[in-house]
């Protein structure tokens, strides 16, 4: 079954950092393009960042953008989000999600709470 | 950026009944590159429709997606009780992906 469980969720003060971590199993990780994408309680789906198969090529959304690093290690089938300089409103979940050009696969969520 | 627009944003309607779901671009979503996603309380989003009309594995016949340019339609034909959720649709035209707002159906 191909799979990705999301994990490093949790809560944090304003200004602080925190890292997520996606598992990929059951599909050749190296052969896709991946996404993180968040969703804020009671709001709908944004585009958070994307990575490229091998790691060079990343996009970030404004919002996110020079706060947020993704990254990944293709021999340990895992996709990374380092979060820096977290604000309130980064408060989601969220997904790790395969890019099929669309996104097909999603993780399960992991939540991220910005509170003092 | 290209923005979605859904409408309406919530639809309530009975067992049986068809459903009709909008999604308008703010500009030509090229190669139809659109997709549909039905995301259930506490649950990840779950592909439906990719390429504005192909549906994904295993997704019921009764869905089926329409449109192209900047208009596009989910259509559930006969609603069923565990059609109840909340759909997005998203465009894939580059890799900095948008999605609409989202339409709640209600099921009576």
């Amino acid at each position: 079954e191909e799979q990705l469980v999301g994990s490093g969720g949790g809560l944090v003060q304003p200004g602080g950092s925190l890292r997520l971590s996606c598992a990929a199993s059951g599909f050749n990780f190296s052969r896709f393009e991946m996404n993180w994408v968040r969703q804020a309680p009671g709001k709908g789906l944004e585009w958070v960042s994307y990575v490229s198969r091998g790691g060079d090529t990343k996009y970030y959304a404004d919002s996110v953008k020079a706060r947020f690093t993704i990254s990944r290690d293709n021999a340990k089938n895992s996709l990374y989000l380092e979060m820096n300089s977290l604000r309130v409103e980064d408060t989601a979940v969220y997904y790790c999600v395969r890019d099929r050009a669309y996104p097909d696969v999603w993780g399960q969520g992991t939540s991220v709470t910005v509170s003092s | 950026e290209i923005v979605l627009t859904q409408s309406p944003g919530t639809l309530s309607l009975s067992p049986g009944e068809r459903a009709t779901l909008s999604c308008r671009a703010s500009q030509t979503v090229s190669n139809n590159h659109l997709a549909w996603y039905q995301q259930k309380p506490g649950q990840a989003p779950s592909l439906l429709i990719f390429a504005a009309s192909s549906r994904a594995t295993g997704i019921p016949d009764r869905f089926s997606g329409s449109g192209s340019g900047t208009d596009f339609t989910l259509t559930i034909s006969r609603l069923e009780p565990e059609d109840s959720a909340v759909y997005y649709c998203q465009q894939y035209v580059r890799s900095r992906w948008t999605f609409g707002q989202g339409t709640r159906v209600e099921i009576k």
